[in-house]
């Protein structure tokens, strides 16, 4: 079964960093592209950040590009993200997601989600 | 980058209705449109694949349709458990981008 686990979520000021991990099991973790989505309170879905399986490629989103870092480490099946220059707008529920394997960034498997809030 | 347009934002419906939920993309995206399910408080869940495909383990009263740069969601049938927000999310090419959502309320 797909277990998809993220943590490192709190509050943080704004202007501060926080790294969100996400540990992955029972399914070859090296072989699945892997995205974080997050969700501001009462609002909808935003991709944020995405990592092929090799971890030779990434993509960003305009609204977190050049703030925030995608990796993974495929020997302990984790996903992570680094979080700098954190603002208001950064406040929401961070998913983890796993590439399905019926096609590229199609999203069959998500974590419970961490929620991070930036505030003084 | 590629805009995904949802309608409608909310929609009353009664148990045993068929209901109709529209995305537009903003540029051809193929068949690379998926659908989810999210309740409150719980991750999202799929749906549909490429736009017509069902996911392993949905009912078979969620269909999904392309007409160019059109896509449709449809519930033959409504349930007491399908009131829930909708989204959809193109695959075509990052960023990605989903829909604005359509919450699905009991009339």
């Amino acid at each position: 079964e797909v277990q998809l686990v993220e943590s490192g979520g709190g509050l943080v000021q704004p202007g501060g960093s926080l790294r969100l991990s996400c540990a992955a099991s029972g399914f070859t973790y090296s072989s699945y592209a892997m995205s974080w989505v997050r969700q501001a309170p009462g609002k909808g879905l935003e991709w944020v950040s995405g990592i092929s399986g090799s971890a030779g490629s990434t993509y960003y989103a305009d609204s977190v590009k050049g703030r925030f870092t995608i990796s993974r480490d495929n020997s302990k099946n984790t996903l992570y993200v680094q979080m700098n220059s954190l603002r208001a707008e950064d406040t929401a529920v961070y998913y983890c997601a796993k590439e399905d394997s019926s096609g590229y960034w199609i999203f069959a498997n998500w974590g419970q989600g961490t929620l991070v809030t930036v505030s003084s | 980058d590629i805009q995904m347009t949802q309608s409608p934002s909310s929609l009353s419906a009664s148990v045993g209705d068929r209901v109709t939920i529209t995305c537009r993309a903003s540029q051809s995206i193929s068949s690379y449109l998926n659908w989810y399910q999210q309740k409150p408080g719980k991750a999202p869940k799929l749906l549909i694949y490429a736009a017509s495909s069902l996911q392993s383990g949905v009912p078979s009263r969620f269909s999904g349709s392309r007409s160019g740069t059109d896509f449709t969601l449809t519930i033959s049938s409504l349930q007491p458990e399908d009131f829930a927000t909708y989204y959809c999310q193109q695959s075509y090419s990052t960023p990605l981008g989903f829909g604005q959502g359509t919450r699905l309320e009991i009339k």
